[in-house]
This record gives C-alpha cells, structure tokens and sequence, in this order.
C-alpha cells in the first residue's frame, strides 16, 4: 500500500525556519517526482515546488529563494526546508507523487501537515 | 488570482449531469495535458482524470474529462450525494515552468 506520511509542521513566528518531511513506503521512491503542494485555510490548491528524479528543482515565484526542496532516495523521504517564514506561508501542506516525470499526475498524495505562521 | 480558471461552485440534483470548466492559456492548457483532482470535505486531495480524459483505476465511468485549445472540463454524470466536493484543474505551465491549478469548484448536490 502506497503511504506518504508527512510530519514536521507546527507553529513558527514570522522570519522564523521550518523543515518539513514526507515519509514514502509501498513504491519505488527514486522513480518517482515529488512534489509540495499547499492549501491556506479555506482557499484553494497551491503548488510550492517540485524536484524530479534527476534531483532538478522547481519552485514557484511565491517561494524561491525561501524554500529549498530536496530528496534523500536512501531514507525514502522528501524535505521542505521553509526559511524567512511568512504569515501567508500559513497553510496545510501536501506532499505528493507522480511518475515518469515532473509534469506528470500527481498519483500519490500524503494527509498533510499544517504549517502556521503566527507571533 | 489563480492561473487557471474555474467558477467558484456548482450544483445539481441526484441523478442530474454537472460540467465544470477550467480555462488557461496557451503555455499551460494549449501546451500541456490538463488533470482533474476531488477533494472531499476534510481529506486530501485525489486524483480524478489524468491526461485530459483518462481515469485512475477505481474512478467510476460517471467521471469524464475533455480538452479543446486552452480550455478544458469535467463531466459528472448520474449525480450522486458523495459527489459533493471541491474540484481543482491543473496543467503544467512552459512559461512559469510550475504546475499550476484552478480556483477550485465547490460542486453542491442540492
């Protein structure tokens, strides 16, 4: 059975650092892009950023320079690492797979874990 | 202001066919294969239809997708109760190199 498991949310005051995890088992981790994917309370989906299987990275304009995405394909974990932390950064955050390549589907999704940014 | 999109919500009665649009440009929709993903109400989201009209194992027939040029729609035919979800496009974008989604549609099974 296919289980991303994300962990490492919580609450950070604004300017502050956060690194979230996404744990994978039941596929081929190394094959697959993965990707964050975030959702503020009561808005809609917001893509965050994605690295293929190649480790190539990709990041939308809300966040690069910020967040440093990356993959350890030996621990079967992905990682966020969310720096300069702001009060919009507040949100659920998704971890989620796709395969062959970055623009595929994404196929996988984990439960979330919630991000809030607050003093 | 989302790259993609969609009305904020639609609704149907049980048994009734509902379609949902999702409107993009030609760096992402006219471009790329356009995805359909459900999320129901406290869960995360799921994907619903892959490449434009493709479903996923254990998506019912009820669920269908098209594309033409830089727009795209979801079909929900035979309405059921447990249809009652948010729905989000997505596509690839060449030109923000990102994958981008719609707004959502909140679709309400009056």
């Amino acid at each position: 059975e296919v289980q991303l498991l994300e962990s490492g949310g919580g609450l950070v005051q604004p300017g502050g650092s956060l690194r979230l995890s996404c744990a994978a088992s039941g596929f081929t981790f190394s094959t697959y892009a993965m990707t964050w994917v975030r959702q503020a309370p009561g808005k809609g989906l917001e893509w965050v950023s994605t690295i293929n299987t190649g480790s190539n990275t990709y990041y939308a304009d809300s966040v690069k320079g910020r967040f440093t995405i990356s993959r350890d394909n030996s621990k079967n974990t992905l990682y966020l690492q969310m720096d300069s932390l702001r009060a919009e950064d507040t949100a659920v955050y998704y971890c989620a797979a796709s395969k062959p390549y970055s623009k595929s589907p994404l196929g996988y999704w984990g439960q979330g874990t919630l991000v809030t940014v607050s003093s | 202001q989302s790259v993609l999109t969609q009305p904020p919500s639609a609704s149907g009665t049980p048994g009734q066919r509902v379609t949902i649009s999702c409107s993009g440009s030609s760096s992402n929709i006219g471009t790329n294969t356009v995805n359909w993903y459900q999320q129901l109400p406290g869960t995360a989201p799921k994907l619903l239809i892959f490449s434009n009209n493709q479903r996923p194992s254990g998506v019912p027939d009820r669920f269908s997708g098209s594309k033409s040029g830089t727009s795209a729609s979801l079909a929900i035919s035979g309405l059921q109760s447990e249809d009652e979800a948010d729905y989000y496009c997505a596509a690839w974008d060449d030109s923000l190199n990102g994958r981008v989604f719609g707004g959502g549609t909140k679709l309400t099974v009056l």
